[in-house]
């Protein structure tokens, strides 16, 4: 079966801080991929990235920053400097071939950035 | 590029009554899929398309809900009757293939409130 946990359920940050919101999954499969997703209060879910189970290599994109770690079965996400339009909900998803690649999300995190 | 059209927006019923969704993938994606999101919870899929064949429907309350693909393109998703633990936000999503290595963009969604 597969699993995201999401620990993190509120965060508040000060702007410009930096913060980084955790996420834990469970999988017996090999081929999988790990997806970030930002849910601002409009409601849509904007995708942020997309990393497959091959691919440990971290990522950094102008603010943004993942760090996926196969030991650990962590996919973190560091969002350095925060700005108030950060403010939204953020999810993990996983997908795999096995359980033809359907999204399993977290329960998300809300993020809080006070100007 | 136009993205996922959802209607309507927002949608308040009686228990018992029916309602209906639609969603306008993006141009050329095969993949559709609905997602109920609980508040306070991430997404769960409830019907996947590959076209206008069902790929999963393992967790769609059959006795209630139903949703159809026609012709591959625009879907409607039907509750009938209503409860009201159906109140939810109602995504629909679309992707180009079903494997994992591509990101699914949402709609904005269907706010369901059940009374």
């Amino acid at each position: 079966a597969q699993k995201v946990t999401q620990a993190q359920t509120e965060i508040s940050v000060v702007e410009k801080e930096d913060v980084t919101l955790d996420c834990v999954y469970e999988t017996r499969d090999t081929t999988y991929y790990l997806f970030w997703y930002k849910q601002p209060p409009s409601g849509e879910l904007v995708f942020l990235i997309r990393r497959n189970s091959f691919d440990e290599q971290n990522e950094i994109s102008g603010r943004y920053s993942w760090n996926f770690q196969k030991s650990t079965s962590s996919f973190n996400f560091t969002i350095t400097a925060s700005q108030v339009v950060d403010s939204a909900v953020y999810f993990c998803a996983l997908s795999a071939v096995n359980t033809g690649n359907q999204f399993y999300f977290g329960t998300g995190t809300s993020l809080t950035v006070i100007p | 590029e136009a993205g996922v059209a959802q209607s309507p927006r927002y949608k308040i019923i009686e228990k018992r009554q029916s309602v209906a969704f639609w969603c306008n993938p993006i141009s050329g994606h095969a993949t559709l899929y609905w997602y109920q999101q609980i508040l306070g919870q991430g997404p769960k899929l409830l019907i996947q398309f590959q076209n206008n064949g069902v790929v999963d429907d393992s967790q769609l309350p059959k006795d209630r809900f139903s949703a159809e693909r026609l012709k591959g393109v625009d879907s409607t998703l039907k509750i009938q009757p209503a409860k009201l633990e159906d109140s939810a936000v109602y995504l629909c999503a679309s992707s180009l293939w079903p494997t994992g290595d591509t990101e699914a963009f949402f709609g904005q969604g269907t706010r369901l409130t059940v009374v």
